[in-house]
C-alpha cells in the first residue's frame, strides 16, 4: 500500500536550515504537497506541486522531489516556524498524508 | 476574501449520524473540487473525501467507504459530509478545504467543526 513516512520531530537552531523528509515508493512520479499547521489552527498550504510556492509564503519555505523522497527545506528558521508540518501526495484517487512531522526552534 | 467555514459538529452517541455543512465565499465555487479532512485529538491529518468540481466523481479514504458521503449544492456553494453509523473513532476536528481541480490538494482551508462520538 502507499505510505508516507516523515521523522516525528527536527529540531533547529533560529536562523540554521531545517529540513523535513517525506518517503514513499514511487513519489517521484506523483507531486508532493506540504502544510503547516499551528496548535489548534487549520492547516496552511506552504508548497505544492513539488517546488511552488503559494502567494505570501515567505521564500525561505522551499520544497524539492526525486526518486523516493520530497523534502521541505525551511532556510534561515525563524521562531515563528515552529509547527507540525504535514506532506501530502495522491495515488489512483486516494489522498494520503504523511504521519507529520514537529518542528522545534531551539 | 476567500472563506470556508463548516458546521453541523456535535456530541453524538456511537450509531448515530451526522451531517457536516461548509459554505464558501470568495471564489468561484462551482470551478473547485471540495474536499474533507479530519484530525482526531493530538494525532495528525486524515484524508476523508473528495468530489469533482462538477460534482460527478467522488471518492474516499479507504476506512470511511460505506459510511460517508460527500455531496454539493452549488446554488448554495455549500459541501456535505453524511456520516452515519458513527463510531468513537470517528472523534475528531473535520476540516474542508478547496481543491484547484485535477491535482487533489487542498489550497484554502475552513477552520474546522468539532464531531464527539
Amino acid at each position: 500500500s502507499f505510505e508516507l513516512t516523515q521523522p516525528p520531530s527536527v529540531s533547529v537552531s533560529p536562523g540554521q536550515t531545517a529540513r523535513i523528509t517525506c518517503s514513499g515508493n514511487s513519489l517521484s512520479e506523483q507531486y508532493v504537497y506540504w502544510y503547516q499547521q499551528m496548535p489548534g489552527q487549520a492547516p496552511v498550504l506552504v508548497i505544492y506541486k513539488d517546488i511552488e510556492r503559494p502567494s505570501g509564503i515567505p521564500e525561505r519555505f522551499s520544497g524539492s522531489n526525486s526518486g523516493t523522497t520530497g523534502t521541505l527545506t525551511i532556510s534561515g528558521v525563524q521562531a515563528e516556524d515552529e509547527a507540525d508540518y504535514y506532506c501530502q501526495s495522491v495515488q489512483d484517487n486516494t489522498v494520503l498524508f504523511g504521519g507529520g512531522t514537529k518542528l522545534t526552534v531551539l | 476574501q476567500v472563506q470556508l467555514l463548516e458546521s453541523g459538529g456535535a456530541v453524538v452517541q456511537p450509531g448515530k449520524s451526522l451531517r457536516l455543512s461548509c459554505v464558501a465565499s470568495g471564489f468561484a465555487f462551482s470551478d473547485y473540487g471540495m474536499h474533507w479532512v479530519r484530525q482526531a485529538p493530538g494525532k495528525g491529518l486524515e484524508w476523508v473525501a473528495v468530489i469533482w468540481y462538477d460534482g460527478s466523481q467522488e471518492y474516499y479514504g479507504e476506512s470511511l467507504k460505506g459510511r460517508f458521503t460527500i455531496s454539493r449544492d452549488d446554488s448554495l456553494k455549500t459541501v456535505y459530509l453524511q456520516m452515519n453509523s458513527l463510531r468513537v473513532e470517528d472523534t475528531a476536528v473535520y476540516f474542508c478545504a478547496r481543491d484547484p481541480p485535477h491535482y487533489y490538494y487542498m489550497d484554502v482551508w475552513g477552520k474546522g467543526t468539532t464531531v464527539t462520538v
